[in-house]
Formats: structure tokens, sequence, C-alpha cells
């Protein structure tokens, strides 16, 4: 079975910190997709990025960066110089078919 | 302004009444889903639906029933036999033509649904 580990329940960092956030993941598909998303505190889930099995290039985004290793089974997620916007719950996912299975999450409080 | 439109944004229901949650997507998007979240929980999948007048159960479809009549539209009709239904209902939608699990997901800003 899919399944999708973030071991940190919640964060506090300064303004202006970075920060990194883990997420491991389980599955036995050579084939798969994995994915982040944000959770302001309005609910809505936001799109962050997506990356396949096959692209092990870290990937930067203004202040994001992601580190996919599947040596370790783990896509990991930096904010860099954080902001007291990027306060959210943060959730990365596994894709499993046509459903995704998400990790439980990670609440990040930025302290201004 | 093209998205994921779920109402109402909060719901209370009396113990022993079904609801519908609706949710309607301009994306033109293929497939839809429900989710259920739970307090410090991640995302549990209901149903989903990847084409009209078709759709599967997810891993917790047990006292809930949905439709899919129009391609826009998939609603979800929380009936008295779930148990415990007060939580946060997330719906949302992707295409299909990357294949199995490829789509980004993209979601709506949800409805809290709680049972007095």
């Amino acid at each position: 079975a899919q399944k999708v580990t973030q071991a940190q329940t919640e964060i506090s960092v300064v303004e202006k910190e970075d920060v990194t956030l883990d997420c491991v993941y389980e599955t036995r598909d050579t084939t798969y997709y994995l994915f982040w998303y944000k959770q302001p505190p309005s609910g809505e889930l936001v799109f962050l990025i997506r990356r396949n099995s096959f692209d092990e290039q870290n990937e930067i985004s203004g202040r994001y960066s992601w580190n996919f290793q599947k040596s370790t089974s783990s896509f990991n997620f930096t904010i860099t110089a954080s902001q007291v916007v990027d306060s959210a719950v943060y959730f990365c996912a596994l894709s499993d078919g046509w459903k995704l299975t998400f990790g439980t999450g990670t609440r990040l409080t930025i302290i201004p | 302004d093209g998205g994921i439109t779920q109402s109402p944004k909060y719901l209370f229901r009396k113990e022993g009444q079904n609801v519908t949650l609706s949710c309607e997507q301009n994306l033109n998007h293929d497939a839809m889903y429900w989710y259920r979240q739970d307090p410090g929980q991640g995302l549990r999948l209901i149903y989903y639906s990847q084409i009209v007048n078709d759709f599967q159960k997810g891993d917790i479809a047990e006292g809930y029933s949905v439709s899919r009549e129009k391609k826009e539209s998939f609603p979800l009709t929380v009936t008295s036999a779930q148990k415990n239904p007060t939580a946060f209902y997330l719906c949302a939608s992707s295409t299909i033509a990357g294949g199995q699990g490829s789509d980004t997901q993209y979601f709506g800003p949800g409805t809290r649904l709680t049972v007095l």
C-alpha cells in the first residue's frame, strides 16, 4: 500500500529563516508522481509542485525549492527567507492510481 | 475566471438528515473527486469520477453518495448512514490526459459540515 509520512507535525521559525519540510513516501510502483500542496487558513488546497519518479532534478521556484531523492524515498520542500505569508499547513501527496495519498501535513508558523 | 466552486461554505445538519454539497468546475476537466479532511489528518478520498455518468468509490465511501450527470458538476450527498459526518469536505478536478496518477488535481475552497 502507498504511504506518505510527514513526521514534522508543527514547525515554527522566525521570519527570514530557512525551513525544510520533510516528506518520506512508500510505494511499490516504478512510475509515480509526488505533489506538494499548501493549505492556508482559508482552507483551500493550493498546488505547488508535481514531480514524476523519473525526474530527480531538484527544482527551484523563487524562494521555494524541492529535493527529490529516490534512494531515500524522500521529497523535501525548503522555503528560503521565510515570510509570514508562508504560514500554512503543507501537504505532501503521492499518486495512487487515480487518487492521491496524502501525508498528515506539517503546520508551519512564521513568527514576525 | 476558471476554477472550482463549492457551496455552501458552512453547513449545519441535524442528525438523521441527508445533506448535499455542491461542486462545480469550469476548467473543462474530465475527472472530479471528493475528499474528506478531519482535524490533524490528511485528506481521504470518498468518491471520484472520470467521466459523466460513471464514478468509483474511494477509501471511505460508506454513508456517502454522488452523481455525475454533467461534466462540470459532481454533487456529494452525506446520508444519515454516515456515522461521523462532521468534517471539512474538499472537491477537486483534473484532466486525465496524462494517464493514471499523473494529472494534477486542483481543489475548491471546501465546505465545512457540522452535525448538531
